[in-house]
């Protein structure tokens, strides 16, 4: 079976620095994508981790562990466009067949 | 690169009557997903295609729901006999073969929010 698991919510403060976990248990594994979903609008690419170890990218990092079947993402310097959902994915097949976790709804306070 | 569209945004239709939505990917791409959201929880696996190769549909989707890409290009997903449970937002996505540009990471249309009523 598939199952991702994600915290519902998170809040944090602008300027800050929050990490969001996934842990998965999923037959298959060919890398792991982190999405951002604005309420309304369309999930859009934020990283890829296949090895483990941290992926960095601008403001947002994301980190790997296979064996611990882990991801954590990391956002630094928190902006009010921020608050959104991040929604963790993976990629079971080689044919990039994914399978998605239900998202954190983060928010972002001044 | 346009981008992926997906028509019509907005379906509102009766219980029992067939709908059809269309997907248009990014033209380089040769994979194309369909996913369901509904709010709270994440796009949930349709089916996929590879040029015009369907190569998996969801055990979860019933007989009713059929999707087509005839030509390896647009792509149709079909609902037949809709029921109020079917009432979602309909993602279509596309993406690259990893190593080709890019990591296979997908781009998502905008998708059509269907209300069967």
């Amino acid at each position: 079976g598939q199952n991702i698991d994600q915290p519902t919510e998170m809040t944090a403060t602008e300027g800050a620095i929050v990490q969001i976990n996934c842990t998965y248990q999923t037959s298959g594994f060919n890398g792991l994508f982190w999405y951002q979903q604005h309420a309304g609008e369309a999930p859009t690419f934020l990283s890829y981790n296949v090895l483990d170890g941290l992926e960095e990218k601008g403001r947002f990092s994301s980190f790997l562990s296979r064996s611990k079947g882990y991801s954590y993402l990391l956002l630094k310097e928190l902006q009010m466009k921020d608050s959104a959902s991040y929604l963790c994915a993976v990629v079971n097949t080689n044919a990039g067949k994914s399978t998605f976790g239900d998202g954190t709804t983060l928010t972002v306070k001044p | 690169d346009t981008g992926v569209s997906q028509d019509p945004r907005h379906k509102i239709t009766k219980r029992g009557q067939n709908v059809t939505f269309r997907c248009d990917p990014i033209s380089e791409h040769n994979r194309l997903y369909w996913y369901r959201q509904t709010l709270g929880q994440g796009p949930e696996f349709l089916t996929y295609f590879q040029n015009e190769a369907q190569l998996e549909k969801s055990r979860l989707l019933s007989d009713r729901f059929s999707a087509e890409r005839p030509k390896g290009s647009f792509s149709t997903l079909e609902i037949q006999r809709t029921e109020q449970g079917d009432s979602a937002m309909y993602l279509c996505a596309s993406s690259r073969p990893p190593g080709t540009s890019g990591r296979g990471e997908q781009y998502f249309g905008p998708g059509t929010r269907l209300t069967v009523t």
